[in-house]
């Protein structure tokens, strides 16, 4: 059984950079974008971006100027850095598994989530 | 404001059936290459995968869970409800124009 472990500061000053890390445990590193999703108190989900062993990186695009991605595959452990943190940045934020074969992807395992809030 | 649109709120009574709506674009739910997938949400917990090729159910999802898509909409169905299927349930597929994973706003389930 695939798991995603999670961690990072959970209280930021505005305009710091908020940092997380994925622990990728059981199964393949390999042939999947490995995700973060961010859910602010109350609401929806929104996709902040991937990012895959074989080097693509994919962001959203309102937050592209200020998201930083990267991938460890000898710890198979992922990374977010989302720099400028301003109180709209409070958020849940989740490692997430996007499962794709071919065109047809899904979000097939997710990590715990992380409460960051950004406040002076 | 959410690309995909859901209703905020829907509600029937125990072992009745439900829809759940979610309406797109043509650069997202109309494109026959962006498949739909929706998830489940109970509160403080992260989502799980319910329906995912729009209408393909993981293992252990009960058939009473049922996707469909047309045109630029896509619907998740639910039958015979239960109290513990009280959740939020949200949407999502890619964005052709946006390049990017869009999701609809959620929509919060009742059962009276």
């Amino acid at each position: 059984q695939v798991q995603l472990q999670q961690w990072g500061a959970r209280l930021l000053k505005p305009s710091e950079t908020l940092s997380l890390t994925c622990a990728v445990y059981v199964g393949s590193f390999s042939g999947y974008y490995w995700t973060w999703i961010r859910q602010p108190p109350g609401k929806g989900l929104e996709w902040i971006g991937e990012i895959n062993d074989s080097g693509t990186i994919n962001y959203h695009p309102s937050l592209k100027s200020r998201v930083t991605l990267s991938l460890d595959t000898s710890k198979n452990q992922f990374s977010l850095k989302l720099t400028s943190g301003t109180a709209a940045d409070t958020a849940v934020y989740y490692c997430a598994r996007r499962n794709c074969g071919g065109d047809n992807c899904r979000f097939d395992y997710w990590g715990q989530g992380t409460l960051v809030t950004v406040s002076s | 404001q959410s690309v995909l649109t859901q209703p905020p709120s829907v509600s029937a009574a125990p072992g009745q059936k439900v829809t759940i709506s979610c309406s797109g674009s043509n650069s997202n739910i109309g494109n026959n290459y962006n498949y739909v997938s929706w998830y489940q949400q109970f509160p403080g917990t992260a989502p799980k995968l319910l329906i995912y090729e729009n209408d393909k159910r993981p293992s252990g999802i009960p058939d009473r869970f049922s996707g469909s898509k047309s045109g630029t909409s896509a619907t998740l169905g639910i039958t015979g409800l239960q109290t513990g299927d009280e959740a939020d349930y949200y949407c999502g597929t890619w964005d052709s124009s946006l390049s990017a994973v869009v999701f609809g706003g959620g929509t919060k389930l009742t059962v009276l």
